[in-house]
């Protein structure tokens, strides 16, 4: 059974501490990509990367970094949390050639205090 | 304006009727374009895709593309409570794009 695993389901964290969401697949997959997503604003795609130390900024990469030391795993940074920065933080991967099915994890909740 | 735009609703249908749900887009680059269904408290999955203009057919899905007017929708038949959930467009060129999401309720 093919996966997409993110290290927390819940996290809280405090303002101005800095935060790191994990997330692991096991498919081989070139392409990962994290996205939050909050209500009325769907999935908005905050970087991806498509090589191991390759990374683009998506939509709404400010406050955050990422990085992508290995193929299989792909970390979001949050360099100092705001609280709006509380949403659901969801991980994708998916092969290189078409990008036609994404995998997600199961999300990630962060609420900032 | 957003590259994607998907009404959220919510919309809420009796058993056994029809779900029709659409997107919009701008982004003339996207070939590929995708419905995902997401369940309350889980990942988006993928229900179906489509290249480029056309009609798709899975069971009691049916996507259309219609790229000329930058327009794609999603037909759900017969539909069931099982079938509530929110569905998300995406669209494809490097990356991916998705919508805001629709939040379908199928009413037994």
């Amino acid at each position: 059974d093919v996966k997409v695993t993110q290290s927390s389901r819940y996290l809280v964290k405090r303002t101005g501490e800095k935060v790191f969401l994990e997330c692991v697949q096991d498919m081989d997959h070139e392409n990962m990509f994290w996205y939050r997503q909050d209500p009325g604003l769907g999935l908005r795609l905050i970087y991806f990367s498509y090589d191991v130390k390759m990374k683009e900024k998506g939509d709404i990469p400010e406050g955050y970094s990422v990085s992508r030391e290995k193929k299989e795993r792909f970390s979001l940074i949050l360099e100092s949390a705001s609280t709006n920065q509380t949403s659901m933080y969801l991980c994708a991967s998916s092969d290189r050639g078409t990008n036609t099915e994404a995998f997600f994890g199961q999300g990630t909740r962060l609420t900032v205090v | 304006q957003k590259e994607v735009e998907q009404d959220p609703g919510p919309l809420s249908v009796p058993e056994g009727a029809i779900v029709s749900l659409n997107c919009t887009y701008s982004n003339s680059a996207f070939q590929y374009f995708m419905w995902y269904r997401q369940y309350s408290r889980k990942g988006p999955e993928l229900l179906m895709y489509t290249y480029s203009s056309g009609n798709k057919e899975d069971g009691r899905f049916t996507a259309q593309v219609d790229k000329s007017s930058k327009y794609i929708s999603l037909f759900i038949r017969d539909s069931q409570p099982s079938d509530s959930a929110t569905y998300l467009c995406a669209m494809s060129d490097y990356k991916l794009s998705f919508g805001a999401g629709t939040t379908v309720t199928v009413r037994a």
